[in-house]
Order: structure tokens, then C-alpha cells, then sequence
């Protein structure tokens, strides 16, 4: 089976640094994506990592430890409108490459 | 560039009603279709794929079905709502590009069951 972890919520202040956590355990692996998804909105894209190591887009980098079955969203220089929830979302190697994904990590920026 | 379309956007409906969300794919050709329910709290439970037109795969077994008539057209249907039905429905769409297959969402569709 497949099973995703992160946390439930987090808090940050403005103008930080917040490191979003997720573990996966899947059959084979093919990619972790990450998504941000606004209070009554849909999931947007953020990420897609398959290789181990950081990549970075901006104010978001996405790290992948394949060994650990680990990954992390960072997000620097936090603003308000970064208030959201952040979904991590594995994909496995059998049959279909329909990610599962994990309940979200609602992430709250406060002043 | 593809854009994504639902409607509607927000649904009340009573119990026993039925059902009918959808969704259309704009921008490209033989795109995968899913929909999604997302529950209060709760995360992202896919309900039905299509890699076509007429090939429907059913991921929970419930009261709902979907269709896709056409090729970038895909609908969600219930004869007899349930209150347990109630939730944030989401159509997407990917297409096939190696082992990547990112997922690109519609903005859902909100569904009240009183």
C-alpha cells in the first residue's frame, strides 16, 4: 500500500523561513509532487521531483531523499498570501501513475 | 495553453436527489481525466479515471459513476445523493510525458447535501 505523512499545521511569521515535511511509503517510486491549495481553491502545481537533491524555483525549493523516502517544501521570505495548504503527493511505479496523496499541512503566516 | 473548466461552481442539494458536475478540458487532445472529493479535513480521494473516451476505472465503489462522452468532456453523476456525498469535487487533467504525469486541477466544484 501507500502511505504519505506531513504534518497537520504549522505557523510561521512573516518574512521567515518554513520547511513543510513529508515521508512516503510507496510501491516503487516515481516522483513527489508538492501543491499549494488557498482556503476554497484548487490544488495548484508547485513541484515534481524523481532525483534525489533540491531544486529551486523562486522563493519554493522542493528536496527529494529517495533512500529516506523524505521530502521537504521550503519556502523563504514567507508573506501572507503564502497562508495555504501544502500537499505532498507520491507516485508509484505500478499500473496507473495516479500520485497518492497526503491530507496537507496547513501552514498559517502571521505577522 | 490548456485551461480547465467546472461547473457548477457551488451545488445544494437535498437527500435523494441526483447529481451531475461537469467538466471540460480546453488546450489539448486525449488528456487523462480524474475526479476528485475532498472532504472537510480530510485530504484528496480519488474517485474515477479515464484515459478515454467510454474507459471509466472506479477507484472507491459508492453511489457515484462518471462518463466521458466526448474526449475532453468528463461528468460526474449520483441518482440518489447521499448526505455523506458533500465535499469539494475536482476534475483534472494530465497528460502521459514519460513517467511524469502532472495533474493540473479545475477550480471544484463545492456540494452541499442537506
Amino acid at each position: 500500500g501507500q502511505n504519505i505523512d506531513q504534518p497537520t499545521e504549522m505557523t510561521a511569521t512573516e518574512g521567515a523561513i518554513v520547511q513543510i515535511n513529508c515521508t512516503y511509503q510507496t510501491s516503487g517510486f516515481n516522483g513527489l509532487f508538492w501543491y499549494q491549495q488557498h482556503a476554497g481553491e484548487a490544488p495548484t502545481f508547485l513541484s515534481y521531483n524523481v532525483l534525489d537533491g533540491l531544486e529551486e524555483k523562486g522563493r519554493f525549493s522542493s528536496f527529494l531523499s529517495r533512500s529516506k523516502g523524505y521530502s521537504y517544501l521550503l519556502l523563504k521570505e514567507l508573506q501572507m498570501k503564502d497562508s495555504a495548504s501544502y500537499l505532498c503527493a507520491a507516485l508509484s511505479s505500478g499500473g496507473s501513475y495516479i500520485p497518492t496523496f497526503g491530507r496537507g499541512t496547513s501552514l498559517i503566516v502571521h505577522p | 495553453s490548456q485551461t480547465i473548466h467546472q461547473w457548477p461552481a457551488t451545488l445544494v442539494q437535498p437527500v435523494g436527489s441526483p447529481l451531475s458536475l461537469e467538466c471540460t478540458v480546453e488546450g489539448t487532445s486525449n488528456p487523462n481525466l480524474y475526479w476528485y472529493r475532498q472532504a472537510a479535513g480530510r485530504g484528496l480521494q480519488l474517485l474515477f479515471y479515464s484515459v478515454g473516451i467510454g474507459q471509466i476505472s472506479s477507484e472507491v465503489p459508492q453511489n457515484l459513476s462518471a462518463s466521458r462522452p466526448q474526449d475532453r468532456q468528463f461528468i460526474l453523476s449520483s441518482k440518489k445523493l447521499l448526505l455523506s456525498d458533500s465535499g469539494f469535487y475536482l476534475c483534472a487533467w494530465s497528460v502521459e510525458a514519460g513517467i511524469t504525469d502532472t495533474q493540473y486541477f479545475g477550480p471544484g466544484t463545492r456540494l452541499t447535501v442537506l
